[in-house]
Order: C-alpha cells, then structure tokens, then sequence
C-alpha cells in the first residue's frame, strides 16, 4: 500500500490560490490518487482523482508529474468555505478497502 | 451525501452496553463501509462489506461487528461498549464503476462513558 505524506496544517487567505503537495514515492503502476475535503463533523467528500498529468473539475485541479511520486492539488481562489481537512490518497481502486486515510492537511483560510 | 443516512447522529451510552449504529443508502452500491476517526486523525476501516454475503474484517474491527441486511442497509454493532471506542463513525459506500469513489454519510459521534 503506498503511503502518503502532506503537511500537516496550512494556512492562507481568500482570494488566493491554495497549492497542497502530497508526496507518494511508493505509488504502484495500477493506483489513482484521489483528494478528498473534509468539514468538521461531516464524512469526507470527493474533490478529485487523477492517474496522470492535469486533471480538472470544477472545485480544483491536480497536477501529477510523469514520475507519479507526488501531486498537487491546487484551489483557486479560495474562500473561507474552503477551510477544511484535504486527504491525499493513493490505492489501487479494485477495492476502496485498501485505501488509507492519513491525517490529512489542515487548511485555514483568513479573511 | 444524502444518499447514505446514518442514525443516530449522536449517541451517548455506558460502558458495557450493546450499541446498534445503522447506514442505509439509497445510491444503489454493493460494497459498503464503517469507518472510525478519532480527534485530529484519519478515518480507519472496521469492516466492509462487498454484497449481502460478504463481510469483511477492516484494519480495527476487535471489539466491533457487522451485518449487511439487505444491499441498501449495512449496520455497526458494538457488543460491550468501552470508553476507548468513543469516536466519529462513519459509514460509506462504493462503486467500482467509479474507481470505488466513496461517498460517506454524516456521520455518528459516539460518546461511551
């Protein structure tokens, strides 16, 4: 399973734009990465998934390097909606019950 | 998502009491999941479960079991609840159709004095 590393706690303010890098080394061939938000209280909600490259919806996009060992999940233009925890996570997708929360990236947006 | 309703939303009990946390989802998936999220962690997985036959054990399922009732309701028991158990619970769902994108309910937040 490949482990994932992101900081552990951001800040920045709105109308900025957020840049959340996750680092997984150990990424096997078949894994996607996929960002989920979570509010206090609520259960996480899908932002985002890629394999490679640049994906984008309309919430965010994810910029994945060719080597896969990292990916950035970028917000433009935050608000203070915005404020939340942000899990980078990496599995193979034949099965969610390998995939493993880490403790995510707390982001906190000022006014 | 509103199409994963779990109940309670709050539950306070006493150590040693047999609790019932029920998930219901109207998404139409077969594989669901419990989860548990303690303060400032990450969720882990107790147990999932693929169809009506299929339960599985998670990475923390001591202490916890299951039953998936039907495709739509799938429900977390503890048997002898203890203090340590008190956590965030939640249950989800999947499709790998969707590359297993999980859509969680709202939670539970269990309290066990």
């Amino acid at each position: 399973l490949a482990k994932t590393t992101q900081p552990i706690s951001m800040d920045s303010y709105e109308g900025q734009e957020v840049n959340i890098t996750c680092s997984h080394n150990n990424i096997a061939t078949n894994d996607y990465i996929t960002w989920y938000q979570q509010f206090p209280s609520q259960g996480p909600r899908f932002i985002i998934q890629g394999y490679k490259t640049k994906v984008t919806n309309e919430v965010a996009s994810l910029f994945i390097p060719a080597d896969r060992k990292s990916s950035t999940l970028s917000l433009p233009r935050v608000s203070l909606s915005d404020t939340a925890v942000y899990y980078c996570l990496v599995g193979d997708y034949s099965s969610a019950s390998k995939i493993i929360f880490g403790s995510g990236t707390r982001l906190s947006i000022r006014p | 998502d509103a199409d994963v309703t779990q109940t309670p939303r709050n539950r306070i009990t006493k150590t040693g009491k047999r609790i019932m946390l029920e998930c219901s989802q109207t998404k139409g998936h077969d594989r669901m999941y419990w989860y548990r999220q303690d303060p400032g962690l990450g969720l882990r997985l107790i147990y999932y479960s693929f169809d009506v036959k299929d339960i599985n054990k998670g990475e923390i399922s001591d202490g916890y079991s299951v039953s998936r009732q039907a495709q739509a309701k799938f429900s977390l028991s503890l048997e002898s609840a203890i203090p340590n158990q008190t956590a965030l619970y939640f249950c989800a769902t999947s499709d790998p159709g969707q590359n297993e994108k999980l859509f969680f309910g709202s939670g539970t937040q269990l309290s066990v004095l």
